[in-house]
């Protein structure tokens, strides 16, 4: 009964494809969340969903294109890999109204390696 | 200043050890904090959330100096388990968390 789930677990790819990851939640949640965390281990937001709406847009190549076809669901579609995107991705989700400060449940990650 | 700051260890500590974690924050609007924990290669995970002066669930303890701008992390008797990475998160507004480098704990028999 896996509450936020990614797939894929892990994605090694060449540099300058295109690739997806997609993420699922079954726990009712209003709000979903990518991170990104580098080799530093620094998490950061890259963007934020609420009710398939886009709330949070930060600072992020726009070869990075969040997309939610409903609110379980929230893929992550990145043009033209570089090898500077090599990190883990989280996916999270939270209760969420928007703007509340709720817990946020993280997926396994997605560990991409850009070659 | 950074946002959140935390001192990186790792701290390396004995079973039955005390040990405590700061985290400092420069947004002084921050209402709510919180401490996730993360073991290696798995997800961060919510330990505890701390909304006024402070919060305790067992072993743990979490404090709040809203003068100082501090958050801080005791954790009493150490269990080989409470090895792992602990994150400061501090919302810039709403649902926006900002988490700090994080704090490693490493717990020895």
């Amino acid at each position: 009964d896996t509450a936020v789930s990614q797939t894929p677990k892990y994605l090694v790819t060449q540099m300058g494809n295109d690739k997806s990851i997609k993420c699922e939640q079954n726990l009712g949640h209003d709000t979903m969340y990518w991170y990104k965390q580098d080799s530093k281990k620094f998490l950061k937001i890259m963007f934020s969903y609420n009710n398939k709406e886009l709330i949070i847009n930060e600072t992020v190549p726009n070869r990075f294109s969040p997309k939610s076809p409903d609110k379980a669901h929230l893929n992550l579609h990145i043009n033209s890999l570089e090898l500077g995107d090599s990190a883990v991705y989280f996916c999270a989700s939270s209760p969420g109204r928007r703007g509340s400060t709720d817990t946020q449940y993280f997926g396994p990650g997605t560990r991409l390696t850009v070659l | 200043r950074k946002e959140v700051e935390q001192d990186p260890g790792p701290f390396n500590v004995p079973e039955g050890a005390t040990v405590a974690f700061n985290c400092t924050y420069s947004n002084s609007a921050s209402q709510s904090f919180f401490w996730y924990r993360q073991d290696c290669r798995k997800e961060p995970k919510l330990l505890m959330s701390v909304y006024s002066s402070g919060n305790e669930d067992g072993r743990f303890t979490a404090q709040l100096n809203r003068a100082s701008q501090y958050i801080s992390l005791l954790i009493r008797d150490s269990k080989l388990s409470d090895s792992a990475t602990y994150l400061c998160v501090v919302p810039r507004y709403g649902n926006k968390l900002v988490f700090g480098a994080g704090t490693i704990l490493r717990v020895k028999s």
